[in-house]
């Protein structure tokens, strides 16, 4: 139901933007996260932005490098990651629900590589 | 702030057996404790919310309980297909830290 993009191999320094799509329903009334794993690890709960875009919270470790925003005429929300680190590699999935915190909806994830 | 333990970080069981899995919380965050499964190549599964609810279409062997800050997940008699890693997270307040995780296998 959740559908990422934007994954891909990038240099330490360099920048992605992830997208996060619905399929049949409309996100902007879910409040979505963006949830990392690098390989082997656990999940990383990294970024949320509620319906409203009035509550924008980031993980320590992220902030001032990543931006999420939503676009309700695209209905997607976006994670602009700038100035990557190789530590950022994982797998980044969006998840979330409507009216709670809880990820009750996932999508497969999209893989992020920095690497020279 | 608040961090998230888990406890053991991995358990062996045998079909039919009751596992328990404990995670803590260095603070106090009232019931904004959800359990998460993650099933190897898969995304992960809302398991339980609110500490004790049962998310729709959970198998009712799957229970959450709380005694203070500590939480706990009794699955009551293990499946062969209940091999996974076991996450809880807190949603109190930001951050919404996961804890480390609980493999669980069958013997």
């Amino acid at each position: 139901q959740l559908v990422e993009s934007g994954g891909g191999l990038v240099p330490p320094g360099g920048s992605l933007r992830l997208s996060c799509a619905a399929s049949g329903f409309s996100l902007s009334t879910h409040n979505i996260n963006w949830v990392r794993q690098a390989p082997g690890r656990g999940l990383d709960w990294i970024s949320y932005i509620n319906s409203g875009s009035n509550a924008i919270y980031y993980a320590d470790s992220v902030k001032g490098r990543f931006t999420i925003s939503r676009d309700n005429a695209r209905n997607s929300v976006s994670l602009q990651m700038n100035n990557l680190r190789t530590e950022d590699t994982a797998l980044y999935y969006c998840a979330g629900t409507v009216g709670s915190r809880t990820l009750l909806y996932w999508g497969r994830g999209t893989q992020v590589t920095v690497s020279s | 702030d608040i961090q998230m333990t888990q406890s053991p970080s991995s358990v062996s069981a045998s079909v039919g057996d009751r596992v328990t899995i404990t995670c803590r919380a260095s603070q106090g965050i009232n019931d904004y404790l959800a359990w998460y499964q993650q099933k190897p190549g898969e995304a992960p599964k809302l398991l339980i919310y609110s500490a004790s609810s049962l998310q729709s279409g959970v198998p009712f062997r799957f229970s959450g309980s709380k005694s203070g800050t500590e939480f706990t997940l009794t699955i009551s008699g293990l499946q062969p297909e209940d091999v996974a890693t076991y996450y809880c997270q807190k949603y109190n307040s930001a951050p919404f830290t996961f804890g480390p995780g609980t493999r669980v296998d069958v013997k």
